[in-house]
């Protein structure tokens, strides 16, 4: 089962601050992805990744940026944070290989913006 | 309109009870993965399936993309299948899931 992990687990921000989201996989899994999930909802999908030095938008990138800098990382940015952006953020990452995209995902990021 | 869209939103079973919860899709679905986030909010992986049906314990999904929908049946609920029941489609565009509002369940003794 694909190992995801992300840093930090929590963070509190200024609003106008710069926040960095980190995830990590151990699985070699091609693609990768940042969802966020704000309470009492699904996830959307923010940005996601399917080769290192490359990412696509997703389906709400407005207000984020992301990084894919190996195989195995993924970041998330907040250049400018802001008060709609405090939600609980989600990696995931699937291995596209067999075209089957089996989504697993990190335990969660829980962002405050004041 | 929701592309994906679950029922119930919440529902309340007694333990040991048997209960179906369900996905309808507005988009062309080629798969549909189901998740449960427990009270401290991780997700966990349930079924990947194709079109078909899929049995784990006392878990059972089926997945019909003919007629856009898919269904998790719990059977003898437990205490700890309490959490907030997720199903996501993929479509055609293969890697990207479209998630559903969820299912909040309570199994009470």
């Amino acid at each position: 089962e694909a190992a995801v992990t992300q840093s930090p687990r929590s963070k509190v921000a200024v609003t106008g601050g710069k926040v960095t989201l980190s995830c990590h996989q151990t699985n070699n899994h091609d693609y990768m992805y940042w969802y966020r999930q704000d309470t009492g909802h699904g996830l959307r999908l923010i940005h996601y990744s399917y080769v290192a030095d490359s990412t696509e938008k997703g389906d709400i990138p407005d207000g984020y940026k992301a990084s894919r800098p190996s195989q195995e990382n993924f970041s998330l940015i907040l250049e400018l944070a802001s008060l709609s952006q405090t939600a609980v953020y989600f990696c995931a990452s699937s291995d596209a290989g067999t075209g089957a995209y089996e989504q697993y995902f990190g335990p969660g990021t829980r962002l405050t913006v004041l | 309109g929701d592309k994906v869209k679950q029922s119930p939103s919440a529902l309340s079973l007694q333990e040991g009870t048997n209960s179906a919860l369900r996905c309808n899709f507005s988009i062309a679905a080629t798969t549909v993965q189901w998740f449960l986030q427990n009270p401290r909010g991780s997700l966990m992986n349930l079924f990947y399936l194709v079109p078909g049906t899929k049995e784990n314990g006392r878990l059972k999904s089926a997945f019909d993309s003919k007629e856009s929908y898919s269904t998790l049946h719990i059977r003898d609920a437990q205490l700890e299948d309490s959490g907030t029941y997720f199903c996501a489609a993929e479509s055609n565009m293969g890697y990207k899931l479209t998630f559903g509002t969820g299912t909040s369940l309570l199994v009470d003794p």
